[in-house]
């Protein structure tokens, strides 16, 4: 079955400066990359998604970039804020498994004043 | 507005007790999910759905079953508690005519003592 790593599993940076979460997966097959985002007690929330026929995605301050060959993909986060402090989970669905997600363990993000 | 709901949201058990964690989604999605999420490990897959009586193992499917009835529950039953499904479950929903985004309830804390 599919297998996802996430990198690194914590991560500080200080506000207004850009975070880099990077996950690979196993399976080429693959062809929906979802990012999801925890808050403390709170459920996991998507927040930006690219699919295999897109090499990179963004909305305002985040960003994603799949590179299929290498089968890895990042989430980016320009200008971090305190608000951006959260878990990221990214995620891998392989066709035809109607929607079935697998995913990485999780980043924590800790953006400091 | 739809949404996707979970009960109990706490619950402390004793091992080797039956427990059964709700799941309901007014979306009319045919996709549903359960997670559970310990730290370290991300979000696991238990077991999911693609409709009304249809049934899958996940991941971490040991010891966790479920049933669907009809489109809108997904019950979670853990047949004997043990101390290690000590979780946190989460279930989610997704539509399955093609759209992967799938959508999280806000969790059910599990304690087996």
């Amino acid at each position: 079955g599919e297998n996802v790593e996430q990198h690194p599993s914590t991560l500080s940076v200080q506000e207004g400066d850009s975070a880099v979460i990077k996950c690979t997966y196993s399976d080429s097959a693959s062809n929906y990359f979802p990012w999801y985002k925890q808050e403390l007690g709170k459920r996991p929330q998507l927040i930006i998604d690219i699919r295999s026929n897109v090499g990179e995605k963004k909305d305002q301050r985040i960003a994603v970039t799949l590179n299929k060959t290498a089968k890895h993909f990042s989430l980016h986060i320009t200008e971090t804020q305190p608000e951006d402090s959260a878990v990221y989970f990214c995620a891998a669905s392989i066709p035809g498994t109607a929607s079935k997600l697998t995913f990485g363990t999780g980043t924590r993000l800790q953006v400091t004043l | 507005d739809a949404e996707i709901t979970q009960s109990p949201r706490h619950k402390i058990t004793e091992t080797g007790r039956q427990v059964t964690l709700a799941c309901h989604q007014t979306w009319n999605h045919n996709n549903m999910f359960w997670y559970r999420q310990d730290l370290g490990h991300g979000l696991r897959l238990i077991h999911y759905s693609y409709g009304v009586q249809d049934t899958n193992k996940g991941e971490v499917s040991d010891g966790y079953s479920v049933s669907r009835s009809n489109t809108e529950d997904l019950p979670l039953t853990l047949e004997s508690a043990a101390s290690s499904q000590t979780s946190v479950y989460f279930c989610a929903s997704s539509d399955g005519s093609g759209a992967y985004e799938q959508y999280f309830g806000p969790g059910t804390r599990l304690t087996v003592t």
